[in-house]
């Protein structure tokens, strides 16, 4: 199976601030990497497929770049909505694995 | 409006069963590949399992192979999941999603928690 593995597993950051997630396949997945955001009580959504694929109606503050094992997600301007847990996921080969899970909190 | 709707869930003692059900509507749901998504509570998510849109191939995680088995009724617009020997480390919410070829997992239900505990 595929090891997905994210860091930081948590961050703290203010309103306005740039920030950038990573996530690190233990072998190549090409660009078959996803990016999801879930807030608390609620079913993850998708931001980012292809690595580096907006998902329609997601804000472009958002962007993902990547590929082959090493792969970031960027958020250009923290704004409060944002503040959620956010996970990468390969869907290269089955099973479908994801990473830990990268929790954004506000300092 | 595309929605998907979970029902099933519930409290099961260790070793027990349990049937979830995925209804969907608002898209051609032959057409779409679909999976299985747990979380385990305070926990990451955990892909499950996957089907084919017509229902031909299934694929596992190792951890539920042998003990889950997951099908669709295309007819009916239904997912399902039939869990047996169900353990604690099964105790999570599952959802179901929806896979887009051309993007990914891009619909998901609210989710149904399943609770394994004598």
């Amino acid at each position: 199976d595929i090891q997905m593995t994210q860091s930081p597993s948590s961050l703290s950051a203010s309103v306005g601030d740039r920030v950038t997630i990573t996530c690190r396949a233990s072998q190549s997945i090409s660009s078959y990497l996803i990016w999801y955001q879930q807030k608390p009580g609620k079913a993850p959504k998708l931001l980012i497929y292809a690595a580096s694929s907006l998902q329609s109606g997601v804000p472009s503050r958002f962007s993902g770049s990547g590929s082959g094992t090493d792969f970031t997600l960027t958020i250009s301007s923290l704004q409060p909505e944002d503040f959620a847990t956010y996970y990468c996921q390969q869907n290269y080969s089955t099973p479908y694995t994801f990473g830990q899970g990268t929790k954004l909190e506000i300092k | 409006e595309v929605e998907l709707l979970e029902s099933g869930g519930g409290l099961v003692q260790p070793g027990g069963s349990l049937r979830l059900s995925c209804v969907v509507s608002g898209f051609t749901f032959s057409s779409y590949d679909m999976s299985w998504v747990r979380q385990a509570p305070g926990k990451g998510l955990e892909w499950v399992s996957g089907i084919s849109g017509s229902g031909g191939s299934t694929y596992y995680v190792d951890s539920v192979k042998g003990r889950f088995t997951m099908s669709r009724d295309n007819s009916k617009n239904t997912l399902y999941l039939q869990m047996n020997s169900l353990r604690a480390e099964d105790t999570a919410v599952y959802y179901c999603a929806k896979f887009n070829q051309g993007t990914a997992f891009d619909d998901w239900g609210q989710g149904t928690l399943v609770t394994v505990s004598s």
